[in-house]
């Protein structure tokens, strides 16, 4: 059973747009939730992350939407630039933070 | 400062065979843990390693091993290779107390059975 379900597969956006890629998880035990960014032949970076403590939290042009009651997540991307482009991964762990699931990852192209 | 490093970087292998890929987590880490990343997937946890022991083991089969290092670097063995094992395995590096949650990943070992 996948843990944690993300979609849209892939997003074509232009610049100055918004970019939204969207994850759902299973377990209500999650109570941390990372988005990576991976470029191509480089492993993945951490964007930015949130607790279920908050519904929000907002970095530079990234923000992250958390919707405790529904087990959905959400990445938005402001003002999206060519440099963006990139694949993006939500994942979801545990407060030990042993063992990350991600998702299946959403291809973004922001085209200039 | 390095960051997480891992060899070799790519590797061609043949059904049946073992394979070793090594990792050295970035300066200050402890805690090491692998991940298979098929083309066009998420990464899967495989397994994590601290304080030289199997901390948490994933979905994989006992061919699946691996070992830590007192100085924190870590292999990680697959035996009796299968087509389906062909992937990019990424070692992600965790920090010592306190642990914000942030995994740093290497470039990956980019694995391909024939």
């Amino acid at each position: 059973q996948q843990q944690v379900k993300q979609s849209p597969q892939s997003l074509i956006v232009q610049k100055g747009g918004i970019s939204i890629i969207n994850c759902a998880y299973e377990n209500t035990a999650f109570d941390y939730f990372p988005w990576y960014q991976q470029f191509p032949g480089k492993g993945p970076a951490l964007l930015i992350a949130i607790r279920p403590d908050v519904s929000e939290k907002k970095e530079g042009r990234f923000t992250i939407s958390f919707n405790k009651s529904a087990k959905q997540f959400s990445l938005h991307i402001m003002d999206s630039q060519p440099g963006d482009s990139a694949t993006y991964f939500c994942a979801a762990s545990r407060y030990n933070f042993n063992k990350f699931y991600f998702g299946s990852g959403t291809k973004l192209n922001v085209k200039p | 400062d390095a960051g997480v490093t891992q060899s070799p970087t790519h590797l061609i292998k043949t059904r049946g065979q073992q394979v070793t890929l090594r990792c050295s987590p970035k300066s200050g880490h402890d805690t090491v843990s692998w991940y298979q990343q098929a083309l066009g997937q998420g990464p899967q946890f495989i397994f994590q390693y601290y304080e030289e022991e199997e901390r948490q083991r994933g979905n994989f089969p006992d061919r699946f091993s691996g070992h830590q290092f007192p100085n924190y670097s870590s292999e990680l063995n697959v035996n009796a290779l299968l087509l389906g094992d062909s992937a990019l395995y990424l070692c992600a590096s965790s920090g010592k107390v306190p642990n914000t949650g942030e995994l740093f990943f290497g470039e990956g070992s980019r694995l391909t059975v024939l």
